[in-house]
This record gives C-alpha cells, sequence and structure tokens, in this order.
C-alpha cells in the first residue's frame, strides 16, 4: 500500500525565517518520485520540487529543498528565507513506478508566514 | 499555452441533478489526469487518460461518474444525481511521456 503522511496541520514562520514541513511515506515499490505542491487559496496545484527515488543529491529549486532520508522515507520539504506569498497549503506528494501516472498525496499542511 | 484550463470554476447544484464539468491540458500533453480533493484532505485519484484510452479508474469512481476524452484533447467529467457528498474540488491535471505533470486551477463543486 502506498501512503503519504504530513503530521503538521498547521504551521507558522516569521518572515525572513526557514521553515521545514515534515513528510513520510510508505512505499514498497523501489522507484518513485516525491513531489511537493503549494495550493494558495485559489485552489491551483503549483509544482515545487521533485526528487527520485535513486538520486544522490537532495533536490533544490531556488528557495525550496528536499531533505531527502531514504532509510527514514522521509522527504521534508525546507523553504528559506520565508515570504509572505508563501502562506498556503503544502501537499507532499508520490508517484510509485508501479502505480503508474498515480499521484498520493498527504493531507497538506497550512503554512501562515508572520510579518 | 496558458496551462491547464477547467470550466467551470465553481458550480452549485442542487442533490440529484448531473453537472459536467470540462479540462483543456496543455496542448501538447497527451496524459490527462482527474483528481478529487475534498475539504482539508490531498486530491486523491479518480482516472487517467493516455490520448483518448481511459487506461486507470480509481475504485473512487462510482457508477454515477463518467470521464471521456473523445478526441485525446479536452476531457470531461460527468457527475449523475448528485449528493452531498460529491461536493468537493476537482482537480485536472497532463503530463506528456517526458513529464510536466501540470494541474489546473480545478472546479469547486458544492451540492446543496
Amino acid at each position: 500500500a502506498q501512503k503519504i503522511t504530513q503530521t503538521q496541520p498547521g504551521m507558522f514562520v516569521q518572515e525572513k525565517e526557514a521553515v521545514t514541513l515534515d513528510c513520510t511515506y510508505d512505499t514498497s515499490d523501489p522507484s518513485y518520485g516525491l513531489f511537493w505542491y503549494k495550493q494558495p487559496s485559489s485552489g491551483e496545484m503549483i509544482f515545487l520540487i521533485y526528487q527520485g527515488s535513486y538520486d544522490q543529491q537532495n533536490a533544490t529549486e531556488g528557495r525550496y529543498s528536499l531533505n531527502f532520508q531514504k532509510a527514514r522515507k522521509s522527504a521534508n520539504l525546507v523553504i528559506s528565507a520565508s515570504q509572505l506569498g508563501d502562506s498556503a497549503m503544502y501537499f507532499c506528494a508520490m508517484s510509485p513506478r508501479e502505480a503508474g501516472n498515480q499521484f498520493y498525496f498527504g493531507t497538506g499542511t497550512s503554512l501562515t508566514v508572520i510579518p | 499555452d496558458t496551462g491547464v484550463s477547467q470550466d467551470p470554476r465553481h458550480k452549485i447544484t442542487k442533490r440529484g441533478q448531473n453537472v459536467t464539468f470540462r479540462c483543456d491540458p496543455i496542448s501538447e500533453h497527451n496524459r490527462l489526469y482527474w483528481y478529487r480533493q475534498t475539504l482539508g484532505q490531498g486530491p486523491e485519484f479518480l482516472t487517467y487518460f493516455q490520448n483518448e484510452a481511459q487506461l486507470e479508474k480509481s475504485r473512487l469512481l462510482s457508477d454515477r461518474f463518467s470521464a471521456e476524452r473523445p478526441k485525446g484533447s479536452f476531457s470531461t467529467l460527468e457527475i449523475q444525481r448528485t449528493e452531498q457528498g460529491d461536493s468537493a474540488m476537482y482537480l485536472c491535471a497532463s503530463s506528456s511521456t517526458k513529464g510536466g505533470y501540470t494541474f489546473g486551477s480545478g472546479t469547486r463543486l458544492t451540492v446543496v
């Protein structure tokens, strides 16, 4: 069975500070992709960052980095230098190769950036 | 191309009515997906098309739900005899064989 767990329903961070959003996953497939999406109140899912299960290095995209710990099955998102526009829901997702093109999402973390 | 387009953005319907949503994918994307997102949850996979062929269907897609992609371009998702439990955000996504998984802004359905 495939499962994504996000244990932080809500997080607060001071503007310009860094924040870590937690994500753990469970799959028996040795080949999978891990994704983070941002969902503002408008509803659109905005792609942030991708990590492949065989990637040796942690993925980075601008202010976003993914702390990938394969043995622990965790894929935490780190946002550096938080901005007010970062306030949104954040979803961790996994796409195992055996699942074809299907994504499995966690329940999300609501991030609020405080000025 | 401006991305994945979904219409309408919002739909309010009475219980028992039929509704149809439309998704226009990115033009060069041959793969199209539908997801459902209920309040406080992440999106859940409903179905997947490659060109006009519907290749995967979730068990969440009950008999009241039907999706089509007749010409391998836009897709429609129809819900017959809507129930209050159908109230959710319906998200469409598209990708090519090389990736580029992109979501639309969704259609928010409210069944009253």
